[in-house]
């Protein structure tokens, strides 16, 4: 089992321009998540995916589309990059149960001049 | 909306010894969870300990043990016998449901933990 996987782990972009992180999980998870963490600061949610075909805002969302593609995979992307989203981004997992553990996958880290 | 507070932005410990991260949280909540994750310099997120709300008995996984005060909303993570490896950032997070079916964390700002030889 990979477990959570995202890709790319770095990246950089220029102003305005638009990119898709992209994240897969292979435990069957039901939920999905994608959060932010900025320096100084904890993890924050920006959308989470409670099952395949549904999407819903967390704490941070302005700026960024979702897509459940299946059950496995959850995308964020960023139509037009702005350098306050520079950031390390974190895609989550978990099943539906209330002690669920969320599982994260290894970061990518997003800086746009 | 729920709060978490850990008022220890860095500490230090020397091997071997004990150490206690603080954190605090706000909620109006009676059923909810809390953990503690560590995130070492790999910046992958690790999960140290769970508790749930409605136990009263304290959680304990080998070194790591909390101490879970629900009335005073604190939730304390004690490192027994430190060790190198230990050395990381630590956040407490805070769970609730979120809509239907997910359940969002909420995480405090992180304690960065140094562990000396």
């Amino acid at each position: 089992n990979a477990g959570v996987t995202q890709t790319p782990k770095f990246q950089v972009l220029k102003t305005g321009q638009s990119m898709t992180l992209q994240c897969a999980q292979d435990m069957n998870h039901n939920s999905m998540y994608w959060y932010r963490q900025d320096p100084g600061m904890g993890l924050r949610l920006i959308y989470y995916s409670a099952s395949e075909g549904t999407t819903d805002k967390g704490e941070v969302p302005n700026g960024y589309n979702v897509s459940r593609l299946n059950k496995r995979e959850f995308s964020l992307r960023l139509e037009s990059a702005a350098p306050s989203q520079t950031s390390v981004y974190f895609c989550a997992s978990s099943e539906n149960r209330e002690v669920g553990e969320q599982f994260f996958g290894p970061g990518t880290r997003l800086t746009v001049l | 909306a729920q709060t978490v507070t850990q008022s220890q932005p860095e500490m230090s410990v020397q091997e071997a010894e004990t150490v206690t991260l603080s954190c605090t949280y706000d909620t109006s909540e009676s059923n909810y969870y809390l953990f503690w994750y560590k995130q070492p310099p790999s910046r992958q997120m690790i999960l140290v300990i769970r508790q749930e709300a409605y136990k009263q008995q304290n959680a304990t996984e080998n070194r790591f043990s909390v101490n879970f005060q629900k009335a005073a909303k604190s939730f304390s993570l004690k490192i027994s016998d430190s060790q190198l490896g230990d050395t990381a950032m630590y956040f407490c997070a805070f769970m609730n449901r979120w809509g239907a079916g997910s359940y969002q964390l909420t995480f405090g700002k992180g304690t960065k933990l140094s562990v000396i030889p």
